[in-house]
C-alpha cells in the first residue's frame, strides 16, 4: 500500500476509443505527475501537474491530456487510442517538501 | 535534451557476488534518483542524491553520484536472491523526470 491509488488495475480497449485513468493520492500532494512505461521499458514523462494546473510535459501529443482535482486526484485521459498506447500507465505525487514521489500500483492498459 | 544511460541492462549475478550498475546522464540535472521494480509492480523508491559527491547506503545497496562526470552508480554488495529485480536510475530537471532502460537484475544461488 502506497497510499497512491489507480484504477481500474487493467483495461482493455479498442482502437479508435477513448479512456480515462484515475490517481488518487494522499492529502497535501499537490504535485503529481503521469509516465508511461511500455513492456521491458523504462517509465516515459507524459506531464505533470501542480496545483491543478499542468506544469511540464513530455514528449506526447496532445491527445494525452491530464486533469487534477482539488481533492487532490486526478486523471489521464487519451483520445484516439492507438495500439501503441498499450502500456502500464503510472501515477506518481508527491508533498511540497518530498524528496521522492510516491508511485501507485499502475494500470494495465491494452488496446487491441 | 536530457538523456539517461543505463548499462548492463542485463545482470545475472551469484549470490555473494559484488556488482555496480551505472548510470549516465547527458546534461545537468536537480535530482537523481534510484528505483526498483519488481515484475507486474510499481515503483519503489531506493535512493535520492542531490549533489555532487552524494553516497548513500541501505542494506546491499549503495548508490554514489558525480554531476562533474554525469554519472550515478548502485553498487550491490554480497548479492542475495531478493535483490533479484529491476533497477532504474532517473534524472529530474525543471520537473521532467527522465528515466533510464532498467536493468535487469537475477541473482541465482
Amino acid at each position: 500500500e502506497t497510499g497512491v491509488t489507480q484504477s481500474p488495475t487493467h483495461l482493455i480497449k479498442t482502437r479508435g476509443q477513448q479512456v480515462t485513468l484515475r490517481c488518487s493520492s494522499q492529502s497535501g500532494h499537490n504535485t503529481v505527475s503521469w509516465y508511461q512505461q511500455a513492456l521491458g521499458q523504462g517509465p516515459q514523462f507524459i506531464f505533470q501537474y501542480y496545483r491543478e494546473e499542468e506544469n511540464g510535459r513530455g514528449n506526447f501529443p496532445p491527445r494525452f491530456s491530464g486533469l487534477q482535482f482539488p481533492n487532490y486526484s486526478s486523471e489521464l485521459n487519451v483520445n484516439a487510442l492507438e495500439l501503441d498506447d498499450s502500456a502500464l500507465y503510472l501515477c506518481a505525487s508527491s508533498l511540497p517538501s518530498a524528496l521522492s514521489p510516491t508511485f501507485g500500483s499502475g494500470t494495465r492498459l491494452t488496446v487491441v | 535534451e536530457l538523456k539517461v544511460e543505463q548499462n548492463p541492462l542485463f545482470l545475472s549475478m551469484q549470490e555473494g557476488k559484488n556488482y555496480t550498475i551505472y548510470c549516465n546522464y547527458s546534461t545537468t540535472s536537480d535530482r537523481l534518483y534510484w528505483y526498483r521494480q519488481d515484475p507486474g509492480k510499481s515503483l519503489e523508491s531506493l535512493f535520492v542524491l542531490l549533489s555532487n559527491g552524494a553516497v548513500k547506503q541501505e542494506g546491499r545497496l549503495m548508490a554514489s553520484l558525480d554531476t562533474k562526470a554525469r554519472l550515478s552508480t548502485l553498487h550491490i554488495t554480497a548479492a542475495v536472491h531478493d535483490l533479484s529485480a529491476t533497477y532504474f536510475c532517473a534524472v529530474e530537471r525543471d520537473n521532467d523526470m527522465r528515466f533510464g532502460a532498467g536493468t535487469r537484475l537475477t541473482v541465482k544461488p
